[in-house]
């Protein structure tokens, strides 16, 4: 385990369903991320907060939505996906966002799968 | 545009054998560039990070080199083993802002 475990692993879904993907991590980091992985394309960074407050949305769309209730909890509230939001979504952290010599430590991701 | 590009896309070698991978990029100002070992299945994990002064660093059987002059680095896998089968991504970090540029990644599948 890397210290930022995300849930479910797995997740298949309808379009017209509400559901949410949850990240924890257990490293006292101060920055979270979201981002997405399609197959054949390099990863998506999608939200950031920085100490509880949200630093990016990279254009996502609305039915994405992000919340971070504190620094070690982000979760991503999904309705009326499409079919082409099937991918990875990975939760990562880090010591803090404004650094760019932070590392970024990644969990195992969740499966999507919209139907 | 800030781009970075990675090759080969795929590759296969046999269990021992060495193998090197290619990360050329186009990032300007240039802060630092890291490699990324991803299994199947599981999230991308820091093999190594490199700052402009720094042309070679080692991770164990893992050496990655940056050449900042021509924008290219290579990550050299000695001795590969079965458990080496996976994707590894650069990534590279422009000096202003945080925003990380992500390449596709290389798929490596050591076989016995």
């Amino acid at each position: 385990e890397t210290g930022v475990t995300q849930t479910p692993r797995h997740l298949v879904m309808g379009m017209t369903n509400k559901k949410s993907l949850k990240c924890e991590q257990h490293l006292g980091h101060n920055a979270m991320y979201w981002y997405k992985q399609s197959a054949k394309k390099p990863l998506e960074l999608m939200f950031v907060y920085n100490f509880k407050e949200q630093t990016e949305n990279n254009s996502v769309p609305s039915r994405f939505s992000p919340e971070c209730p504190n620094s070690s909890h982000l979760f991503l509230h999904l309705h009326t996906l499409q079919p082409e939001d099937s991918a990875l979504y990975l939760c990562a952290s880090s010591h803090d966002s404004s650094s760019g010599a932070n590392v970024l430590t990644f969990g195992a991701g969740s499966r999507l799968t919209v139907l | 545009k800030n781009q970075v590009e990675q090759s080969p896309q795929s590759l296969i070698i046999l269990e021992g054998k060495n193998c090197t991978l290619q990360c050329n990029y186009t990032v300007s100002p240039f802060s630092n560039l890291r490699w990324y070992k991803q299994d199947t299945g599981r999230g991308p994990v820091s093999l190594t990070i490199m700052t402009f002064s720094e042309n070679t660093k080692s991770n164990g059987r893992y050496t990655a080199t940056l050449d900042a002059d021509t924008k290219q680095s290579s990550l050299h896998i000695t001795a590969s083993q079965l458990s080496d089968s996976a994707s590894y991504i650069c990534v590279v970090s422009a000096k202003a802002g945080t925003a990380l540029i992500f390449g596709k990644g290389t798929t490596l599948s050591v076989s016995s």
